[in-house]
């Protein structure tokens, strides 16, 4: 079965630090992309980052630029996100994602999100 | 960083009914679109990409139209599991951002 699981959230102090983790299962993990997506309860979602298989960033919200920090361990099927200088506005539910693609005759890849976690929640106050 | 605008913000409609939702971004993205729909406490799920390619298994009640800046997703024939919230997001440029989101509701 295709799964993904968060865990790592919790509370912390403005300013503190978390690292979220992603474990992926079902399938092989180094053939996509992952993101962080993150939704505050009641409220949209918002992209946070995203890394290519091989660890090149696909990019960072700007509200999250030179704080969070998204890579992965391609050996142990393993996602995180490394977030400091965390705020309140940082509080929200954070979801791993799986970046699947699909290539048109005639050019253009096309990215998209299949695969989702349950989220693991962060709260910053 | 290309934002994302949704129209109408939420929305009321009957079973039955037939709906569009509106999707404006602040620069052209092609046809780098996907549309999500999310029930409460559930995550998303992808409904069409590409503009108007639906994705493997979702009803073709679903559908979706547009390049360049505007998109428009519709909903025939609504079913009581369609009432959520629909997210577009663009995948043309990093960050892939998404749209503020549109609830339909039951009337």
């Amino acid at each position: 079965e295709v799964q993904l699981v968060e865990s790592g959230g919790g509370m912390v102090r403005p300013g503190g630090s978390l690292r979220l983790s992603c474990a992926a299962s079902g399938f092989t993990f180094d053939d996509y992309g992952m993101a962080w997506v993150r939704q505050v309860p009641g409220r949209g979602l918002e992209w946070v980052a995203g890394i290519h298989w091989n660890g090149g960033s696909t990019g960072d919200a700007d509200s999250v630029k030179g704080r969070f920090t998204i890579s992965r361990d391609n050996v142990k099927n393993l996602l995180y996100l490394q977030m400091n200088g965390l705020r309140v506005e940082d509080t929200a539910l954070y979801y791993c994602a799986r970046v699947d693609y699909y290539d048109f005759l005639g050019g253009g890849r096309f990215y998209y999100m299949v695969v989702w976690g349950k989220g693991t929640t962060v709260a910053v106050s | 960083d290309i934002q994302m605008t949704q129209s109408p913000s939420s929305l009321s409609a009957s079973v039955g009914d037939r709906v569009t939702i509106n999707c404006r971004a602040s620069q052209t993205v092609t046809n780098y679109l996907n549309w999500y729909q999310q029930h409460p406490g559930k995550a998303p799920k992808l409904l069409i990409y590409a503009a108007s390619t639906l994705h493997s298994g979702v009803p073709s009640r679903f559908s979706g139209s547009g390049s360049g800046t505007d998109f428009t997703l519709t909903i025939t024939n609504l079913q009581p599991e369609d009432f959520a919230t629909y997210y577009c997001q663009q995948s043309y440029r990093a960050p892939r951002s998404f749209g503020q989101g549109t609830k339909l509701e039951i009337k």
